[in-house]
């Protein structure tokens, strides 16, 4: 059983809408949670990180979090052309005293249809 | 100038060879990873350092090596070329801290012939 699921897509969404993307984990004792964008051939881009349950907003995007039901979700707003792309859900844990360590999802893809 | 750097950017090398990847960081950053993306299969840790005596295996290390010459470089080094490890390779690094955000190096394309 993969530690982070994704549905892989694609995601398809019209121009202006609201793209919806979910995330479930296994490890109850997760404390961080983030989305990356990548485009194809590209390396992964931070686009919001979130900690505590409830919602965290940035812009056009909306991370929501429930650690009681392990998932992570991300909401895109007045989607656009240049959010297609692959959106990666990542989970940070504690591995030992001195640091954490990040489990990627497979990443769900989205097209943004003008 | 970018934060994170990787060298080469795309490397094509024929199966025995032995090839190096390298990564440097001005951000400052204690740790730094290495990762390899598949298609369909996301993104995989190969090693990771906490610090410059700290050397750790991931979850697909065999067949790999790696050298932590400094704070600001961290090599991946294939000893023995094989063609299932044509793929695209990232470095990452992070502060220590209580979340340690990983920000992305620009990626190397290695095919391995």
């Amino acid at each position: 059983q993969k530690e982070v699921e994704q549905n892989s897509g694609p995601l398809s969404v019209p121009e202006g809408a609201i793209a919806s993307l979910n995330c479930t984990y296994s490890d109850r004792g997760s404390q961080s949670f983030f989305w990356y964008r990548q485009y194809s051939g590209k390396s992964p881009e931070l686009i919001m990180s979130i900690y505590s349950n409830g919602d965290k907003e940035d812009g056009r995007f909306t991370a929501q979090l429930n650690k009681a039901s392990q998932y992570v979700s991300l909401l895109i707003r007045d989607s656009q052309p240049s959010d297609s792309a692959t959106y990666l859900c990542a989970v940070n844990n504690r591995i030992k005293a001195a640091g954490n360590k990040l489990t990627f999802g497979g990443g769900t893809r989205v097209l943004v249809k003008p | 100038d970018a934060d994170v750097t990787q060298t080469p950017r795309n490397r094509i090398t024929k199966t025995g060879k032995r090839i190096m990847l390298e990564c440097s960081q001005t951000k400052g950053h204690d740790r730094m990873y290495w990762y390899r993306q598949d298609p369909g299969l996301g993104l995989r840790l190969i090693y990771y350092s906490f610090d410059v005596k700290d050397i750790n295996k991931g979850e697909i290390s065999d067949g790999y090596s790696v050298s932590r010459q400094a704070q600001a470089k961290f090599s991946l080094s294939l000893e023995s070329a094989i063609p299932n490890q044509t793929a695209l390779y990232f470095c990452a690094t992070a502060q220590a801290g209580s979340q340690e955000t990983q920000y992305f190096g620009p990626g190397t394309r290695l095919l391995v012939l």
